[in-house]
């Protein structure tokens, strides 16, 4: 059973740029939510999609936007990228929105320089 | 609003010494509560989970965590540390109404041979 996956692993773009990151939920499961790990600090929440909408949302510019497909795969969207943008972003999925344990895939490095 | 604190940015053990990694937390009703650990250059793995029950919860590794409700806190421990123990945990509350992680600023984790 395949965990969380993302891709890709490591992008590197430059300012201004657009870049699209991708997650293949935990097999059953429907919720995905995204999460920013800036440097030495704890993830921070970004936004939750469910059935195929976004259904909250965390602190974040609209430069920050998603999708979630019928397979329940989705992608984060991050338009007219700032060198504050180089972070790991973490994917996490779950059985449903309030599913008590939350997976984890091993997120995608992104370095905007 | 939910929050959790964890006041050690790094804790040195000794390998084969008992281990604590301190968590305090702060919700509105009953706390949903987990750890997670984070290797070098990897995305977050679960450890364990308090939703309800005994205040002892056993997770992965080895590792377990005593819910104290009065004190507010969710110590993270093992009675005989492991040099590959040597890693990122962050302890996390579930802010059910918003269905997100909410993540504590992380304690380093150092077990010297």
């Amino acid at each position: 059973d395949a965990g969380v996956t993302q891709s890709p692993t490591h992008l590197i773009k430059t300012r201004g740029q657009q870049v699209t990151l991708r997650c293949s939920p935990k097999s059953g499961h429907d919720t995905v939510s995204w999460y920013q790990q800036a440097l030495g600090q704890g993830p921070q929440f970004i936004f939750q999609y469910y059935e195929e909408e976004e259904r909250q949302r965390g602190n974040f510019p609209d430069r920050f936007s998603g999708h979630q497909f019928p397979n329940y795969s989705s992608e984060l969207n991050v338009n007219a990228l700032l060198l504050g943008d180089s972070a790991l972003y973490l994917c996490a999925s779950s059985l449903d929105r309030r599913g008590n344990t939350i997976y984890f895939g091993e997120g995608s490095w992104l370095t905007v320089v | 609003a939910q929050s959790v604190a964890q006041p050690e940015d790094q804790v040195n053990v000794a390998e084969g010494n008992p281990l604590t990694v301190k968590c305090t937390y702060s919700v509105s009703g009953n706390p949903y509560l987990f750890w997670y650990v984070q290797y070098p250059n990897r995305g977050l793995q679960f450890l364990l989970k308090y939703i309800t029950g005994d205040n002892l919860v056993k997770g992965s590794y080895g590792f377990e965590a005593e819910f104290n409700k009065s004190q507010t806190s969710f110590h993270l421990k093992k009675p005989s540390a492991l040099v590959s123990d040597s890693a990122l945990y962050f302890c996390a509350v579930r802010d059910m109404r918003a269905s997100k992680i909410i993540f504590g600023s992380g304690t380093r984790l150092s077990i010297r041979p």
